[in-house]
This record gives structure tokens, C-alpha cells and sequence, in this order.
């Protein structure tokens, strides 16, 4: 079974600073996807970027990046001049590209990071 | 935003009584989805469904039912809450492509006293 870890229970980066989020997952799958999840106060679940492992290019969204390292099995986050609205947990994910029919879609989730961002 | 209501949003009942928690889409999207979010697990899926009437469990089932009667509805259900069930519950909507991100709803909040 896949496993998604996030080993920073929380972060804190200053405002218009760069910070790193780390995600590491475990599968013997080849072909998936990886997804970084935001969570603000609001309880909304919003998609901030996605990475298709068959991509060598990693993703990038605006101030958003990804560190895809697909042999070391890493999806890290790098938020570039940080916001005070960039505040939130961070959940990253995995989902399989292989066709199991109905379970094709589902996520696994890491237990996510909270970032705070001082001003 | 995607088109997904969740209701209700906040919810509190006593132990062993039934909840049902309603999810709605517009977006005629085949697959749909229940999550638990709970502090130190992420989100946990509990059911998901591929289809009207086509539903599965996912990895915290135990003590979860669902039905899907329209591909616009999908429900989840507490037959008889314990407050080991107190969490916030999460609707997730997705296309057949799987390279598409899924949509999240607003998230209820369950109480079980």
C-alpha cells in the first residue's frame, strides 16, 4: 500500500521569505500523481499544484514550485516571497495513474504541515 | 469554485443517535468521495463511489454507510454515532481522468456528545 509522509508537523517562514515544505511517499507503483493541497482557516481544501511522475520537468505555480525527486521518492513545496495569506496547512498527496476501475481516483494523504507566516 | 454543497455544515448530536451527511455536485461528475479529517491523520477516506449505486469502502469504513441513488448525491451515513466519529467530514468530487485533481467541498463539522 502507498504511504505519504510529512515530517514537519509545522513550519514558520517571514514574511516575503522562501520556505520548504518536505512530503516523502512510498509506493512500487511507476506511473502516479503527486498533489500539494491547501487548507486555510476557512476549512476550504484548495489545490495549489500537481506533478505527473512521468514528468521530469517539475511543476511550478506562480510563487508555488515543486522538488519532484522520483528516485528518492520526494515531492517537496517551495514557497518563494511568502504572504501572510500563504497561512494554512499544507497536505500533500498521492494518487495512482494505474486503472483499478472505481479506486482509480483516491487520494492518500499525508498528515500535513501548518505554516505560519510572520509578519 | 467546483459545484459542491455539503450540508449540514456543522452538526451536533448524542451518541447512537443516526446522522446523515448530504453531498451535492453539479459538475456530473463521476466519481465521489468521503473523507475524515482528524488532527495527526490527514484525510482518511471512509466510502467512495464510481457510479450510481456503485460504492466502495475505503480505509476507515467500520461504522459508515453510503448510497448513491442520482450521480448528483452521494450520502453518507451514521447509523448509530459514537463520538469516536466526532470530525470534520470532507465530500470530494472527480473526473474518469485520473490526472485531474479531485474538488473538495466545505467540509462538515461533526459533534458526538
Amino acid at each position: 500500500a502507498q504511504t505519504v509522509t510529512q515530517s514537519q508537523p509545522e513550519m514558520s517562514v517571514q514574511e516575503a521569505e522562501t520556505v520548504t515544505l518536505s512530503c516523502t511517499y512510498d509506493t512500487s507503483e511507476s506511473d502516479y500523481y503527486l498533489f500539494w493541497y491547501k487548507q486555510p482557516p476557512s476549512r476550504q481544501m484548495i489545490l495549489v499544484i500537481r506533478q505527473e511522475a512521468y514528468k521530469q520537468q517539475n511543476a511550478t505555480e506562480n510563487r508555488f514550485s515543486v522538488n519532484f525527486q522520483k528516485a528518492a521518492k520526494s515531492f517537496s513545496l517551495k514557497i518563494s516571497d511568502s504572504q501572510l495569506g500563504d497561512a494554512a496547512m499544507y497536505f500533500c498527496a498521492y494518487r495512482s495513474a494505474l486503472d483499478y476501475g472505481g479506486a482509480t481516483n483516491k487520494l492518500i494523504f499525508g498528515t500535513g504541515t501548518l505554516l505560519a507566516v510572520q509578519p | 469554485d467546483a459545484g459542491i454543497t455539503q450540508s449540514p455544515r456543522h452538526k451536533v448530536t448524542e451518541t447512537g443517535t443516526p446522522v446523515t451527511l448530504r453531498c451535492h455536485q453539479t459538475e456530473n461528475h463521476r466519481y465521489m468521495y468521503w473523507y475524515r479529517q482528524d488532527p495527526g491523520h490527514g484525510l482518511r477516506l471512509i466510502h467512495y463511489s464510481y457510479g450510481v449505486k456503485d460504492t466502495d469502502k475505503g480505509e476507515v469504513s467500520d461504522g459508515y454507510s453510503v448510497s448513491r441513488s442520482k450521480t448528483e448525491d452521494f450520502l453518507l451515513t451514521l447509523e448509530s454515532a459514537t463520538s469516536s466519529q466526532t470530525s470534520v467530514y470532507f465530500c470530494a468530487i472527480g473526473k474518469d481522468s485520473s490526472n485531474q485533481p479531485q474538488h473538495f467541498g466545505d467540509g462538515t463539522r461533526l459533534s458526538i456528545l
